[in-house]
């Protein structure tokens, strides 16, 4: 079975501009959650989203935002980068259902120059 | 109350020793505890999870010890090998809701020297 597949795996965008992160979960999984790691705040739940519906949210501002497609495929998009949005933005998934076991992808590496 | 604090920051034992994590949270609806173990490069990848009804989980070398009353528990990494060099999260949430937000611990950098 696949594992959870982000892409891309690198980025490097400049202050200002806008990204948008993908994210392919285990086949049959339906909530997809997205995670921000970084060396200082360590790793921060993002948001999490379930047959195409935010389920959860955290304490982030509302230039983080996210959708999933009916095929639970998940985007996150950030909007006029900072700098301080550099970090590993992790993707994982689940079946959704009452067990809290997720699966993390490898994450996408984003520098904001 | 949402916080999970854990310790120590970094961690260096010799090949065969006994790491010690311990992690320490606020919020008493809190009922699931994993940790995950992280390489370079690589998402986080679950090692072993409790709920709060044991007191105690082992699976191969790892074990977490659990004290409800205390509201701590840690992982015990028996006959430690170079090969679990690694970042270890703990993390925390509150089943049911379906709800997937996991609190994390800041992590700790363990080396095991050979």
């Amino acid at each position: 079975k696949a594992g959870v597949t982000q892409t891309p795996r690198y980025l490097i965008k400049t202050r200002g501009q806008q990204v948008t992160l993908s994210c392919s979960p285990i086949s049959g999984h339906r909530s997809v959650s997205w995670y921000q790691q970084t060396p200082g705040q360590g790793l921060q739940f993002l948001f999490e989203y379930f047959s195409e519906t935010q389920r959860n949210k955290g304490n982030f501002p509302g230039r983080f935002s996210g959708r999933q497609f009916s095929n639970s495929r998940s985007e996150m998009n950030v909007s006029t980068l900072e700098l301080g949005d550099s970090a590993l933005y992790l993707c994982a998934s689940n079946r959704g259902s009452s067990g809290n076991e997720q699966f993390f992808g490898p994450g996408t590496r984003l520098t904001v120059l | 109350q949402q916080q999970v604090k854990q310790s120590p920051q970094s961690l260096i034992v010799q090949k065969g020793g006994i790491p010690i994590i311990n992690c320490a949270y606020e919020n008493t609806a809190f009922d699931y505890f994993p940790w995950y173990q992280q390489f370079p490069g690589k998402g986080p990848a679950l090692l072993i999870a409790i709920r709060p009804d044991v007191s105690e989980k082992k699976e191969g070398r790892f074990t977490i010890s659990f004290n409800k009353s205390a509201k701590q528990f840690s992982l015990h990494i028996m006959d430690s090998q170079p090969g679990d060099s690694a970042t270890y999260f703990c993390a925390a949430s509150k089943l049911g809701q379906g709800a997937q937000k996991l609190v994390f611990g800041q992590g700790t950098r363990l080396t095991i020297n050979p």
